[in-house]
């Protein structure tokens, strides 16, 4: 059963236009959230965080948009550039800081 | 600055056989673990410490077994290699747990396959 879900296997977008990865979780006791991002043959880095009293945070061209009644986050990317092609994990954690759960990830191709 | 190395890189086991995946980090970080990613799935949490000496189960721990004797050190044992062990391997370190700003370092990542 998984607890964080993202729908979209692969997204396609092109350059300079704005890239949405969603993400969809279950459990009502996360509260907090990351979203990381991994290129090939390296392990995952992170991108930007939200916690459950907020529902937006900036970090650059990224955001990420949290809709808790929804158990609903999205990132976006605006401008989309090639470099940001890469597979992005949204990761969810409780309160009390339980070990992050992660989803399947996202694989994003900017066209140049 | 290195944060998390790990090796090797890429392994090939024939089933039975074991092996140890070697995880360093030189943050100073009191938390450690030990993920495994399949194809088209998350990163499944297979053991983590919280500190030298003390280690816990994830969500997968079946077929592997870890120590942590010092603060840099979390190695990753595999004593019957599986089939069902083929995967991509990764280690992440943390100050805290869970809640943090910045979450976790990774290292780059053990591709190992079982045949």
């Amino acid at each position: 059963d998984q607890q964080v879900k993202q729908n979209s296997p692969s997204l396609s977008v092109q350059e300079g236009r704005i890239s949405i990865l969603n993400c969809d979780y279950t459990n009502s006791m996360f509260d907090y959230f990351l979203w990381y991002k991994k290129y090939p043959a390296e392990g995952p880095t992170f991108l930007i965080s939200i916690s459950s009293i907020k529902d937006k945070n900036e970090d650059g061209r990224f955001t990420v948009f949290l809709n808790k009644s929804a158990k609903h986050l999205s990132l976006h990317i605006v401008p989309s550039q090639p470099g940001d092609s890469a597979v992005y994990f949204c990761a969810a954690t409780g309160r009390y800081g339980q070990n992050f759960v992660f989803g399947p990830g996202t694989r994003l191709s900017v066209l140049p | 600055n290195a944060g998390v190395t790990q090796t090797p890189k890429f392994r090939i086991l024939k089933i039975g056989q074991s092996m140890t995946l070697q995880c360093t980090q030189d943050m100073n970080h009191n938390y450690m673990y030990w993920y495994r990613q399949d194809p088209g799935m998350g990163l499944k949490l297979i053991y983590y410490s919280v500190g030298a000496g003390i280690t816990d189960k994830g969500e997968v721990p079946n077929g592997y077994n870890v120590s942590r004797s010092t603060t840099e050190d979390f190695p990753l044992r595999l004593e019957l290699a599986a089939p069902s062990q083929t995967s991509v391997y990764f280690c992440a370190s943390s100050p805290e747990k869970g809640i943090s700003n910045y979450g976790y370092t990774f290292g780059s990542g053990t591709r190992l396959t079982v045949v």
